[in-house]
């Protein structure tokens, strides 16, 4: 069974501050998947990666897939208080169907 | 378009009770799936349905049975809650080949 660590657990910064957070794996990674949580609803997606050494960038967040394809890291630049919650990555693990989830990165920016 | 719904958001059950959680969405997607969420164990799944007509066990399925009534809904039934059951509870779907799962925004589930 593919495990999915996420450090670190907790992360509280303030506003304008960079932060990353990691996502590691037991196994090759198949196509990772990285979503955010705010608080009191469901996970919304914010980018897939699934080429070794893959960097992706969606406005001050940037992803990065390691070339070995067990880790990757989302970097925040200038976090701001909107960018509060749970960070979860996920993998299918080759499955067709199922996705496993990391048990996530709760992200706190304080104004 | 309201994406993926889920009832109810809350509910209060007692120890041996029985209740179905609803989840319908508009999205045309061919799979759906049922997740629980857990503080520090973050998002496990129940159990999923490749497409209309079939079901299949998760991670975490024993307590629970589930119904792809159509292509559209899919249902979660607890046929005698346990405390062990309380959680939140999230529905998503997805298109079979697009890996995005879209999710619902969660029934909060409290078994006393």
């Amino acid at each position: 069974t593919q495990l999915l660590e996420q450090s670190p657990q907790f992360l509280s910064i303030q506003e304008g501050e960079n932060l990353t957070v990691y996502c590691n794996s037991s196994s090759v990674f198949s196509s990772l998947q990285w979503y955010r949580q705010e608080p009191g609803e469901g996970p919304v997606l914010l980018v897939t990666v699934v080429t070794g050494g893959e960097v992706k960038k969606l406005k001050r967040l940037t992803f990065q897939f390691g070339d070995a394809r067990k880790d990757s890291s989302l970097h925040i630049t200038a976090a701001q208080p909107g960018d509060t919650g749970l960070y979860l990555c996920a993998d299918s693990g080759g499955s067709n169907y199922k996705l496993t989830f990391g048990k996530g990165t709760l992200l706190t920016v304080n104004p | 378009n309201a994406g993926v719904t889920q009832t109810p958001k809350f509910q209060v059950l007692k120890t041996g009770q029985s209740m179905t959680l609803q989840c319908a969405q508009d999205m045309n997607h061919n799979s759906m799936y049922w997740y629980r969420q857990d503080p520090g164990m973050g998002l496990r799944l129940i159990y999923y349905s490749a497409s209309e007509g079939t079901t299949d066990k998760g991670e975490v399925p024993n307590g629970y049975n589930v119904s792809r009534l159509n292509k559209r809904e899919f249902s979660l039934r607890l046929e005698s809650a346990a405390p062990s059951q309380t959680s939140v509870y999230f529905c998503a779907g997805a298109r079979a080949q697009g890996w995005e799962l879209f999710f619902g925004d969660g029934s909060r589930l409290t078994v006393l």
